[in-house]
């Protein structure tokens, strides 16, 4: 596609139930990553893979929240027993490569909105 | 510990005149930046970015100045548009890292008045 879609774009869950958000990154993006953003904040690292390798898992806030991305393509956020404060705006983006001494610019999708009830 | 703030939550310039939009960071190892700018209800688009070897980079109506020794960064918008109006996001990485991940500032709401 054009751009990174996600889907769904909303997302309301009552307490304790599982969700899967999806991310399909730009086409031949190898680096993946997930960011959180709450109300009134900026977003907040998740994780980042590196085609189908999740190399840096630093920003999950619990175990509660899985990220996979099994071919290297499409990737699913997973977040388990949702909780109200799990309710945010989260955000994949996508970038073609993944070089260490250089910066390679990272593309956003819309996002999901998750509000938790 | 926030890395990246902005200290201004909002800002509110009338059309024509210049927008400036302040950003502070503490982590020494942070060597590249970036402005995102995000309309309501859709993803951060990029705007402009800096590396620590430059102290000053332009790209049209936007220049983004960079004072490592403050460690401090701001975005010129000159002139200002009301189509500029949007949430702007002061955004660092340490591109020795794996994947170049970004830590974020809070963002600035900037309003341009016409």
């Amino acid at each position: 596609g054009a751009g990174v879609s996600q889907s769904p774009r909303y997302k309301v869950a009552k307490r304790g139930q599982d969700v899967a958000l999806r991310c399909d990154p730009i086409s031949g993006h190898v680096s993946l990553f997930w960011y959180q953003q709450a109300l009134g904040q900026g977003p907040e690292f998740l994780t980042y893979f590196q085609n189908e390798a999740q190399l840096d898992k630093s920003g999950l806030p619990s175990d509660r929240f899985f990220a996979e991305r099994p071919e290297g393509s499409v990737s699913t956020l997973k977040i388990q027993r949702t909780q109200q404060e799990d309710s945010a705006v989260y955000l994949c983006a996508s970038s073609l490569s993944s070089l260490r001494g250089s910066y390679t610019e990272a593309f956003f999708g819309q996002g999901t909105r998750l509000t938790v009830v | 510990d926030q890395q990246v703030k902005q200290n201004s939550p909002s800002l509110s310039v009338q059309e024509g005149r210049i927008s400036i939009l302040n950003c502070d960071y503490t982590n020494s190892m942070f060597d590249y930046f970036l402005w995102y700018k995000k309309y309501p209800a859709e993803g951060p688009t990029f705007l402009i970015s800096i590396s620590s070897i430059k102290d000053k980079n332009e790209d049209g109506r936007f220049t983004v100045f960079l004072n490592k020794s403050a460690k401090h960064l701001s975005l010129h918008i000159v002139p200002s548009q009301p189509g500029d109006s949007a949430v702007y996001f002061c955004a660092a990485s340490a591109v020795w890292e794996y994947g170049n991940k970004l830590v974020f500032g809070a963002g600035t709401i900037l309003r341009v008045k016409s």
